[in-house]
Formats: structure tokens, C-alpha cells, sequence
């Protein structure tokens, strides 16, 4: 029972570097999101896709591109990693309709940029 | 004006108080309405839906105002185990279905 997982749990980039984050679900979600956390704050809503062939932007997403590649996955990938993009990235899949819609999350990727 | 709006906290209450978050969201086409919990350098876990009814779970109760759009969660009888920051969430569905966190609200519980 897996649930959301996300690779890797941490990584270290320098500035300039390109890196792509894995995440994918095993519930059968239509909907899947990528957030960025940053210390002591909030989570920010970087991309979300509704369903399978679909992306939307959210809050954040400049210096990010997503892939839903089909219903269990969906990365994010920094082609230009930059200091100010030092964050927890949390992926995150939902039911978008019915009554059980509460989103559910992998554990987490910490990255550093230097 | 942000989709969702929490107290900035921090909460810092005694073991056995009672303690209120508040949230306020802005899109009145909002759909399901929960709480979560995050632990520090933890995922965001549910802690309980809000529905318009109110509901209860033990020491926990979550209400919605859909005519204010506000949310609040009660904590009845503090543990030191509630430390957490707890997150207000919405869901929309405005041309895709999507997911908004509040900045969540930090509780201390303190022996």
C-alpha cells in the first residue's frame, strides 16, 4: 500500500543544474499536484494536473516544468536549478469528484541549491 | 487577496486548554473544505473533513460557514501531542479540479 511516492528524498544541485522529480500514485487519483514548502511557511501550489493530459499552473511556477506522463505519474523538472528554488517539494494526488477528494502526500524531496 | 486565509499563530497554550483556528477563503465556488496536520519536516497529513453540518471527531470539531466562507477547528482539552501546525485546505473545481493550502497555523501545547 504505497500510496504517493516521491524520489529522491534529497538532493543537492548547483546553481545552473537540471533535475526532474519523480513522483507517482497508486490510488487511481485523477488529480495530481507538485508544492514547495519553504521554511517555516506555507505550501505554495507550483503545477496541478487535473487529469491524465492535462497541466495547469499554480501559485509558483516559474522555473518549473511538469509531465503528467500517464494517470500514476507526474514530475517536476527544475532545468535551471537556482538558491532561491531551496525548498521541501511535496507531491500530492486527489480524487477530483465524489466525496472523498482530500489530497494525499508522498513524504517529501529536499533539495538544496548551492 | 489569498485563495486561503489562516491565523499567522503561533498558539501557545497550556496541556488542557481549549484552542480555535480560524480560516477564511475567497473563491465562493469552493466544493470540500478539510483540516490537516503537519509535523515538523512531515508531509501534510488529513485530520478530519468539514462539513456544513459540522462534524466531530473525539476532541476535534471542525464547522463551515459556506455563507462567511470560514472554516474554524476546535481542540477541546489540549495534548502535548497536538503540536503541530494545522492546515486549512479547499478544493476547487474552476476549469480543473485543484487543491489550496492555507499557511497553516502553528500550535505549541506546553506542559
Amino acid at each position: 500500500n504505497a500510496g504517493v511516492t516521491q524520489t529522491p528524498k534529497f538532493q543537492v544541485l548547483k546553481t545552473g543544474q537540471s533535475m526532474t522529480l519523480q513522483c507517482a500514485q497508486d490510488m487511481n487519483h485523477n488529480s495530481m499536484y507538485w508544492y514547495r514548502q519553504d521554511p517555516g511557511m506555507g505550501l505554495r501550489l507550483i503545477y496541478y494536473s487535473a487529469s491524465e493530459g492535462t497541466t495547469d499552473k499554480g501559485e509558483v511556477p516559474n522555473g518549473y516544468n511538469v509531465s503528467r506522463l500517464n494517470k500514476r505519474e507526474f514530475s517536476l523538472r527544475l532545468e535551471s536549478a537556482a538558491p532561491s528554488q531551496t525548498s521541501v517539494y511535496f507531491c500530492a494526488s486527489s480524487f477530483a469528484t465524489g466525496q472523498n477528494t482530500e489530497a494525499f502526500f508522498g513524504q517529501g524531496t529536499r533539495l538544496t541549491v548551492v | 487577496r489569498k485563495e486561503v486565509e489562516q491565523d499567522p499563530g503561533p498558539f501557545n497554550v497550556p496541556e488542557g486548554a481549549t484552542v480555535a483556528f480560524n480560516c477564511t477563503y475567497s473563491n465562493s465556488a469552493s466544493q470540500s473544505f478539510f483540516w490537516y496536520r503537519q509535523d515538523c519536516r512531515k508531509e501534510p497529513k488529513l485530520l478530519m473533513s468539514v462539513y456544513s453540518s459540522g462534524n466531530e471527531d473525539g476532541r476535534f470539531t471542525a464547522q463551515l460557514n459556506r455563507a462567511s466562507q470560514y472554516i474554524s477547528l476546535l481542540i477541546r482539552d489540549s495534548k502535548l501531542s497536538d503540536s503541530a501546525t494545522y492546515l486549512c485546505v479547499v478544493t476547487l473545481n474552476t476549469g480543473g479540479f485543484k487543491t489550496i493550502f492555507g499557511a497553516g497555523t502553528r500550535l505549541f501545547v506546553k506542559a
